[in-house]
């Protein structure tokens, strides 16, 4: 069966420090890969989608990155993180084919920025 | 611009009542929908999906209903139980422009909370 993990499940980082959040997914081959954002009280909000290896498509702009160094590995980094950066972060994967593909989300990381 | 819209935000039922759930979207072309429930801190989880071509999909007490001609669904939840307090997020998918793959538009979520 497939699985996804995320990690860290919660941090706390100080403005101005760097970000990495890590996603795996395991038992399933070249998914497509989300990172979702969800602010207190408000949607989720796309930040970035993979399709493959190294292609990352950015849906706002923003401090944060996004890098896929392996198939099943996505990565979302900061710089350097800003207050309003804090929020639930959630990785996600869906089969490549077909519209009709379940999304699958990990468990999110809590990230507070201070 | 393709959205989502939810209504109530949020909703405050007795155990063991019924409720509906609204979304409307102006997403174009329509590929399908999906209701998903969230519960806090958690990530979302899929209940029902439903095609251009179905009117009405259950999963246990949970039944969805699409009018594709005016681009609403609907979610009814019936003799609701404690656990079902969740933010359930209305989730309309249509093609993207390259790439062969499919990007999903998230509506804001209705928060219910069922009390005893």
């Amino acid at each position: 069966s497939q699985t996804i993990h995320q990690w860290p499940a919660t941090l706390v980082q100080p403005v101005g420090s760097p970000l990495s959040l890590e996603c795996t997914v395991e038992g399933t081959s070249n998914p497509n890969l989300y990172w979702y954002r969800q602010a207190a009280g408000r949607g989720l909000q796309l930040l970035f989608y993979s399709v493959g290896i190294g292609q990352i498509s950015s849906e706002v702009p923003q401090n944060l990155s996004a890098s896929r160094p392996q198939d099943r590995q996505f990565i979302l980094s900061s710089k350097k993180l800003l207050l309003s950066d804090s929020g639930f972060y959630l990785c996600a994967w869906s089969a490549r084919q077909g519209a009709g593909n379940t999304i699958y989300f990990g468990e999110g990381s809590w990230l507070t920025v201070v | 611009k393709n959205q989502v819209e939810q209504s109530p935000q949020s909703l405050i039922i007795l155990e063991g009542k019924n409720c509906t759930l609204q979304c409307n979207y102006t997403v174009s072309p329509f590929s399908n929908l999906r209701w998903y429930k969230q519960d806090t801190g958690r990530g979302p989880v899929s209940l029902t999906i439903m095609t251009f071509s179905e009117n009405t999909k259950s999963n246990g007490r949970y039944t969805a209903t699409l009018d594709a001609d005016t681009k609403q669904s609907s979610l009814h939840i019936t003799a609701s139980q404690l656990s079902d307090s969740a933010s359930y997020i209305c989730v309309v998918r249509a093609p993207l422009q390259s790439g062969g793959s499919y990007i999903p538009t998230f509506g804001r979520g209705t928060s219910l909370i069922v009390h005893p």
